[in-house]
């Protein structure tokens, strides 16, 4: 089955500067890339997600870059701010007999620090 | 966005109890949910896929007679623990595929139980 594993499982940055986060994944036949955030106590929040058929997406300050040779995807926050600080889960889908199911990675804990 | 809502967001009951956990699609249609549980510090563990209309599909390991998945309608999908053990306290979470957008995945938020 698919395998995800995320680095670094936790990340401290200073107010204003870039987090990056990056997953590789191990099936090739994996064509959905999700980005989820997840605040303290509650249910993981969908930030942004890319497509096997895009090398990357961006939406003001979050980004997502796909490379399907090296089956690896990147999440990149630019000018963080405090509120970005929460865990921060990638995962990846296939579309098999096992249906749809996506597999996620370990988790980054994002810090900002103001 | 799709608003995926879960219901009760905690819960406590007695240790051999049975405690039922709503999921709901309030804007959307979701022939598919899935139910995950997830312990502190820890990434998200798929427990079943709840098809509606049909028995649900469980991950290796994970008790369906423990976990009770029921899946009624389009927009509703139930978990209920049976026979609750403070070792089944955690926090569930649920997701629901929306069809018409491209079946992206869209989540709850979050039901904690805590079993006494």
């Amino acid at each position: 089955g698919e395998n995800v594993e995320q680095h670094p499982s936790t990340l401290s940055v200073q107010e204003g500067d870039s987090a990056v986060i990056k997953c590789t994944y191990s099936d090739s036949a994996s064509n959905y890339f999700p980005w989820y955030k997840q605040e303290l106590g509650k249910g993981p929040q969908l930030i942004i997600d890319i497509r096997s058929n895009v090398g990357e997406k961006k939406d003001q300050r979050i980004a997502v870059t796909l490379n399907k040779t090296a089956k690896h995807f990147s999440l990149h926050i630019t000018e963080t701010q405090p509120e970005d600080s929460a865990v921060y889960f990638c995962a990846a889908r296939t579309f098999g007999a096992a249906g749809n199911k996506l597999t996620f990675g370990g988790g980054t804990r994002v810090l900002v620090k103001p | 966005g799709a608003v995926v809502s879960q219901h009760p967001s905690w819960v406590i009951c007695k240790s051999g109890t049975s405690v039922k956990i709503e999921c709901r699609s309030l804007d959307f249609q979701a022939t598919t949910m899935f139910w995950y549980r997830q312990f502190p510090k820890q990434s998200l563990m798929l427990m079943a896929t709840s098809n509606e209309g049909s028995k649900a599909t469980y991950e290796q390991g994970v008790e369906k007679d423990k976990f009770l998945i029921n899946h009624a309608s389009l927009t509703l999908s139930t978990l209920t623990v049976t026979s609750a053990h403070p070792e089944d306290s955690s926090f569930y979470i649920c997701s629901a595929r929306r069809l018409l957008s491209g079946n992206t995945i869209y989540f709850g938020e979050g039901s904690w139980l805590t079993v006494v």
